[in-house]
């Protein structure tokens, strides 16, 4: 099993839909990372949380430690957010990234 | 914001020669660097950490000798990717934390497309 697993793996919805993507880890942490990745490769990191909830524009990243559960929701979703968004978690004392294995999200119009 | 830039974008070499990519940061200093290999459909998996002036740290079943870093500056790290084969071909990104943003955000290249022929 994965240390960090993401669902779905693949999701296509319709341009306007509210799109809901989960991350689920089994490791302590002290940070969690979701990044988006569009189809050229080039990697945006969207939201780093250690708690609560963040919000930026349309997306919004919330987080439950005690659960080790976060979600990344996306508002009045567009096709430009067609994309593949990927949970990544650091560990506690450690620098580097854990990944999950990315949600490819497809939005028409 | 911070910007981490990758060159070449793209390389297309023969098997057997040895390939060099290069990773700036351009407006800030990076400590550390990451270099990260991603094939097709799949997640970046993580191949080495490199702290500035000092070897890099490997991870489990990346060959060190093939997959030589230098991390010479706080502005730059090198990845060269000696005698080349097909099953070398991948996406390569590398990321840098530093001296911009929260502590240990990472700032991600546009990464660099290997095709070994």
């Amino acid at each position: 099993k994965n240390e960090v697993e993401q669902s779905p793996q693949n999701l296509t919805a319709q341009e306007g839909e509210f799109i809901t993507i989960n991350c689920s880890y089994s490791v302590g942490i002290s940070a969690l990372h979701w990044l988006q990745q569009h189809p050229g490769g080039g990697i945006v990191s969207l939201f780093m949380l250690s708690s609560g909830k963040k919000k930026h524009g349309r997306l919004i990243a919330t987080i439950n430690i005690q659960e080790k559960h976060s979600s990344l929701h996306i508002t009045a979703s567009h096709p430009r957010d067609s994309a593949v968004y990927i949970c990544a978690v650091r560990l506690q004392g450690a620098q580097k990234l854990v990944f999950g294995q990315g949600t490819r999200l497809t939005i028409n119009p | 914001g911070a910007v981490v830039s990758q060159h070449p974008s793209w390389v297309i070499c023969k098997s057997g020669t040895s390939v060099k990519i290069e990773c700036r940061s351009l407006d800030f200093q990076a400590t550390t660097m990451f270099w990260y290999r991603q094939f097709p459909k799949q997640s970046l998996m993580l191949m080495a950490t490199s702290n500035e002036g000092s070897k890099a740290t490997y991870e489990q079943g990346v060959e060190k000798d093939k997959f030589l870093i230098n991390h010479a500056s706080l502005t730059l790290s090198t990845l060269t990717v000696t005698s080349a084969h097909p099953e070398d071909s991948s996406f390569y990104i590398c990321s840098a934390t530093g001296t911009s943003g929260p502590v240990w955000t990472q700032y991600f290249g546009p990464g660099t497309r290997l095709l070994v022929l």
